[in-house]
């Protein structure tokens, strides 16, 4: 079945870095989603991306869909604490299909101590 | 605009029980999917309903069994409930006759089977 890949699984940020992640698949997707989980609340909807290439901003996050349409990343820049949660990618391989998401596993965004 | 509302918050049941949890879909939205989220993973599509039937379905056991209702309101029952099936249970709705069918997701409900 489809797979989405996340890297990394986990990253420690300082106030004001820029930060970074990806997902990878093995099949094509045909919208690329991002969602942000805090603890005990579900995922919230960040960026969607609908076109291969397409290079889309929400504030500080930008996040793009790859020309392959099987990977996308996220940057988050100048971050601050309340980017710390879960940042999941889900991909939709077919809207006739049902709407099935699928997810990646998770990039943990932590605050250096 | 109401957003994806989920109840209750948390059940503890034991192995062997039953469960049915609710929710309620955002104003406008047609269509309910359900998803199971182990600790520390990605969320895996259960089912999706659309218009009160069942509009694909990941792979998991027929004892995951749904409904919608004409409000599009939906609930997803759980028979002979195993450890494993301990998780945080997500609700998203959509419109499916939208243009780029993001899902909403509620705040979920948290299941422990002991």
């Amino acid at each position: 079945g489809q797979q989405l890949n996340q890297s990394p699984q986990s990253m420690f940020i300082q106030e004001g870095e820029d930060v970074s992640m990806n997902c990878t698949s093995s099949s094509i997707f045909n919208t690329w989603l991002w969602y942000k989980q805090d603890p005990g609340e579900g995922p919230v909807l960040l960026i969607a991306l609908y076109k291969a290439g397409e290079l889309t901003s929400n504030g500080r996050l930008t996040a793009q869909f790859g020309i392959t349409r099987k990977d996308s990343f996220l940057n988050i820049s100048a971050s601050i604490p309340s980017d710390v949660g879960i940042y999941f990618c889900a991909g939709l391989a077919n809207k006739a299909a049902g709407n099935k998401l699928t997810f990646g596993g998770g990039t943990r965004v932590l605050v250096k101590p | 605009e109401t957003g994806v509302t989920q109840s209750p918050t948390h059940l503890i049941k034991t192995r062997g029980q039953q469960v049915t949890l609710r929710c309620s879909s955002q104003s406008g939205h047609n269509t309910v999917s359900w998803y199971q989220q182990a600790l520390g993973q990605g969320p895996q599509f259960i089912f999706q309903y659309y218009r009160e039937e069942e509009n694909g379905r990941g792979n998991f056991p027929p004892r995951f069994s749904g409904l919608q209702f004409p409000n599009y309101s939906s609930e997803l029952n759980v028979n002979a409930l195993e450890l494993d099936d301990s998780a945080l249970y997500l609700c998203a709705s959509s419109l499916v006759a939208g243009a780029h069918n993001e899902q909403f997701f509620g705040p979920g409900t948290r299941l422990t089977v002991l």
